[in-house]
């Protein structure tokens, strides 16, 4: 079965720095994965999403993944941390379950953005 | 455009109180899904429904039950209140192409929920 792990429960970075958050993945068909965002008080909102098109994936608000079939891994970056991006990041994976798919998340990642 | 909307935001209930979640979409969207938020463990899901007329099973069914009234409502019911169901609860939905598979899913903004 499909399945996601988030490595880091909170990562803390300055203002400006590098943004990594970490996502392994687990599925023996070819996987589709998401990021999602949510903002303090919010429902979740789309990042990005990989479905076997291109390995580098480009989201809104500057960041991006890259899909590695070799290291299970769909890891979240962006080159600069922005205040505004102070938020709680989930991966997921689509699970396939007689011919519906729904996704399943990770546990979440923490960011916390410091001047 | 308003997109996925619930009511109520904010509830309190005791032991034992009913109460049912509200869950409206806007977008035509054939699936809806619930799920819950609790800290450390990412979000659950408790019930979905493919298209109207159905309902589903997720991973943590237990103590609630569902209505899709129509393509646009999918509603939660608590029976019974049980202070384990002191959650976060959203409500999600999404497209379903020619294939059969799910698109990105969109959530509403949640409703939070207290079990005294």
């Amino acid at each position: 079965a499909q399945s996601v792990t988030q490595l880091g429960s909170h990562v803390s970075v300055s203002e400006g720095a590098l943004v990594l958050l970490r996502c392994n993945y687990s599925s023996s068909v070819p996987p589709y994965l998401f990021w999602y965002v949510q903002y303090p008080n919010q429902g979740l909102q789309l990042l990005l999403k990989y479905t076997s098109a291109a390995t580098l994936v480009k989201g809104i608000n500057g960041f991006e993944a890259e899909f590695k079939k070799s290291e299970t891994s769909f890891h979240l970056t962006k080159p600069s941390a922005h205040m505004s991006d102070a938020a709680e990041y989930f991966c997921a994976v689509r699970r396939m379950n007689t011919g519906f798919q729904k996704l399943v998340f990770g546990t979440g990642t923490r960011l916390l953005v410091s001047p | 455009n308003a997109g996925v909307t619930q009511t109520p935001k904010f509830q309190v209930l005791k032991t034992g109180q009913s109460m049912t979640l509200q869950c409206a979409q806007d977008m035509n969207h054939n699936s809806m899904y619930w799920y819950r938020q609790d800290p450390g463990m990412g979000l659950r899901l408790i019930y979905y429904s493919a298209s109207e007329g159905t309902t589903d099973k997720g991973e943590v069914p237990n103590g609630y039950n569902v209505s899709r009234l129509n393509k646009r409502e999918f509603s939660l019911r608590l029976e019974s209140a049980a202070p384990s169901q002191t959650s976060v609860y959203f409500c999600a939905s999404s497209a379903r192409d020619s294939w059969g598979t799910t698109d990105t899913q969109y959530f509403g903004p949640g409703t939070r929920l207290t079990v005294l």
